[in-house]
């Protein structure tokens, strides 16, 4: 298996633009979840879809963000307008049914810098 | 809010020593306890996980659990330069918010040649 894959890996943008972050989770992991990585406050947790359904949004900043996964095998992390403190890098991670033992695998990450 | 504390180093430790990382939680509910690696620029990767009390072994890393003081640790034996890494702990907490995994800020360890 290729594993979680994100897209791009870099992402240069000026404020006010459109960014739109892509994942494709693991085959056969039903969990996705978006984070966000930061120096100051570490790997936050955005939203999280359980069998294509968002479960907990709780973590998306503000209304910029947006978040959708249209089928078990693609995911889109949007934010519009961006701005440059939503630099940070983010992660798509994918998990099969929770057990005790459950682990997230993570992607490669997106780095954003919005100039 | 369920937190996950952890000490954000650096913690510097000479090859061949022990490192001994710590962790708290504020959920007493909690299932289960994971500690990812995560070099710089690269994503997490899992290293261990535990569920009981009392230690785990797996090579050179044992994980620790004491669900009564809600505390988990990682330790390194026979550190290596390689072991110098950023070392995240994750939280699977109780009831609704089970799917997903609660996070630390992670402790940055430098092994010294």
């Amino acid at each position: 298996d290729a594993g979680v894959i994100q897209s791009p890996r870099h992402e240069v943008t000026e404020m006010g633009q459109e960014v739109t972050l892509r994942c494709k989770p693991i085959s056969g992991h039903n969990s996705l979840f978006w984070y966000r990585q930061t120096m100051m406050r570490g790997l936050e947790l955005l939203i999280y879809f359980n069998n294509n359904v968002p479960i907990d949004d709780s973590g998306m900043p503000e209304d910029r963000f947006s978040a959708k996964m249209p089928n078990a095998s693609f995911s889109t992390l949007k934010i519009q307008p961006s701005e440059p403190r939503d630099s940070a890098v983010y992660f798509c991670a994918s998990s099969s049914p929770p057990v005790l033992n459950t682990e997230a695998f993570f992607g490669q990450g997106t780095r954003l810098t919005v100039v | 809010q369920k937190e996950v504390e952890q000490n954000s180093g650096p913690l510097s430790v000479p090859e061949g020593a022990i490192a001994s990382l710590n962790c708290t939680y504020s959920d007493r509910g909690s299932q289960s306890f994971f500690w990812y690696r995560q070099y710089s620029g690269k994503s997490p990767e899992l290293i261990m996980f535990i569920y009981s009390n009392g230690d785990k072994e797996d090579g050179r890393f044992t994980a620790q659990l004491n669900k009564a003081s809600q505390y988990v640790s990682l330790l390194i034996r026979d550190s290596q330069p390689s072991d110098s890494a950023t070392y995240l702990c994750a939280v699977r907490p109780s009831g609704a918010g089970s799917y997903q995994l609660t996070f630390g800020k992670g402790t940055k360890l430098s092994v010294i040649p």
